[in-house]
């Protein structure tokens, strides 16, 4: 089975803080996605990575980096975290451009 | 541009009746459909896929139809359980591309 781990549950941030969210996958996947999901606005694309070291925006990439210095591990970082940053953050893996497999999700709360 | 949608937020069945839950598409070259279902506090799950060469395709309980005329395509879960109560998302996308989410059906089963 392929899974999909991120490293925590919940969150709970400042305003103005770096956070880190980490996100590992054990399925040899080339694809990685960042998404965060918004009452009313379903998933939206963060970033994504189609290689190690390669990476795009996404829909919504304003606010956020990412980094994917290994395969299996691609981090999403919010430089300077805003309350409108306040949400659930899903991460997938896929092997090419279709199945994407989702990890538990992470809650942020940022006061 | 391109989206895709559900034609109902919610929808509640009886336990033992069966469900159909819809999804309009509007990109005519997509060519992957895919459903998933994400329960209260979790990640997406993926439930089944189809590609525009079928129009049905079956699994345990489930079924999904595509019709490329209309581009509609359905999921049809047979004898509701408590335990399918969740939102269903459908997906889309086309070769090379990433997936383009839904906004999602609630779906709740009462007993």
């Amino acid at each position: 089975d392929v899974k999909v781990t991120q490293s925590s549950r919940y969150l709970v941030k400042r305003t103005g803080e770096k956070v880190f969210l980490e996100c590992v996958q054990d399925m040899d996947h080339e694809n990685m996605f960042w998404y965060r999901q918004d009452p009313g606005l379903g998933l939206r694309l963060i970033y994504f990575s189609y290689d190690v070291k390669m990476k795009e925006k996404g829909d919504i990439p304003e606010g956020y980096s990412v980094s994917r210095e290994k395969k299996e591990r691609f981090s999403l970082i919010l430089e300077s975290a805003s309350t409108n940053q306040t949400s659930m953050y899903l991460c997938a893996s896929s092997k090419v451009w279709e199945t994407q497999y989702f990890g538990p999700g992470t809650r942020l709360l940022v006061l | 541009g391109e989206s895709v949608g559900l034609h109902l937020p919610t929808l509640s069945v009886q336990e033992g009746d069966n469900s159909i839950i819809n999804c309009a598409y509007s990109n005519s070259a997509s060519d992957y459909f895919i459903w998933y279902k994400q329960e209260s506090g979790k990640g997406p799950q993926f439930i089944i896929d189809i590609r525009s060469n079928m129009d049905k395709r079956q699994g345990q309980r489930v079924t999904v139809l595509l019709n490329k005329t209309v581009k509609h395509l359905s999921l049809q879960i047979a004898a509701t359980q408590p335990g399918d109560s969740a939102v269903y998302f459908c997906a889309e996308s086309k070769a090379g591309t990433a997936l383009i989410f839904g906004k999602g059906t609630t779906l709740s089963v009462s007993s």
